[in-house]
């Protein structure tokens, strides 16, 4: 299995624009998660799936912030309309759900909103 | 709010030492997780020690457990140079209605001088 696979890797983007993060998770895991990372605030957690059902998204910062899980295979992460703030590496990570097992992390997006 | 925390923030040592680095969290868990990042790549797991656990041991990372203080830390034997990255523990996110999200500390920076 190729890993956790996010893209793009790299996206800059004018404020107000819509942002798109997508996300593959590996094949067989039926937990998906949305994190943030920055300098100040580490990293957080945005918003997490269980097959394909969001469970918990009290981390998703604002409206403007929404995710999807149409299938087992993929999640978008979008952001609209996009704010210098929301600079950040957004990582993608998937797990199966029993309980003691570790998370596989994506390489992640490097958003940068000018 | 941040579940577990580490320290310290930084670390710098000789390539041969041991490094040692501490999480503190504030919750019952069911399990501890360490991750390693190496600086613009996404979080690798490391280790997971069990809440019935008190010491692990994987290559030259040895993890202890103390849930009375609930704390961890984590050791690196024999420091290399490419060891040097950032170091996260991860825990069960405090949020409820079953959650499963892994919280994260803002990591140490561990820098191994050659």
């Amino acid at each position: 299995d190729a890993g956790v696979i996010q893209s793009p890797r790299h996206e800059v983007t004018e404020m107000g624009q819509e942002v798109t993060l997508r996300c593959k998770p590996i094949s067989g895991h039926n937990s998906l998660f949305w994190y943030r990372q920055t300098m100040m605030r580490g990293l957080e957690l945005l918003i997490y799936f269980n097959n394909n059902v969001p469970i918990d998204d009290s981390g998703m910062p604002e409206d403007r912030f929404s995710a999807k899980m149409p299938n087992a295979s993929f999640s978008t992460l979008k952001i609209q309309p996009s704010e210098p703030r929301d600079s950040a590496v957004y990582f993608c990570a998937s797990r199966t759900t029993t309980v003691a097992t570790e998370a596989f992390f994506g390489q992640g997006t490097r958003l940068t909103v000018v | 709010s941040q579940q577990g925390e580490e320290d310290p923030q930084a670390l710098s040592i000789q390539e041969g030492e041991n490094a040692t680095m501490n999480c503190s969290y504030k919750t019952s868990i069911n399990n501890l997780q360490w991750y390693r990042q190496n600086s613009g790549r996404g979080l690798v797991h490391l280790i997971l020690i069990r809440s019935n656990e008190r010491e692990k041991h994987s290559g030259r990372l040895r993890v202890t457990l103390d849930t009375s203080k609930k704390s961890s830390s984590l050791l690196i034997t024999a420091s290399r140079a490419a060891d040097t990255a950032s170091y996260f523990c991860a825990t069960r996110s405090p949020r409820g209605g079953g959650a499963d999200g892994l919280t994260f500390g803002k990591g140490t920076h561990l820098i191994i001088q050659p």
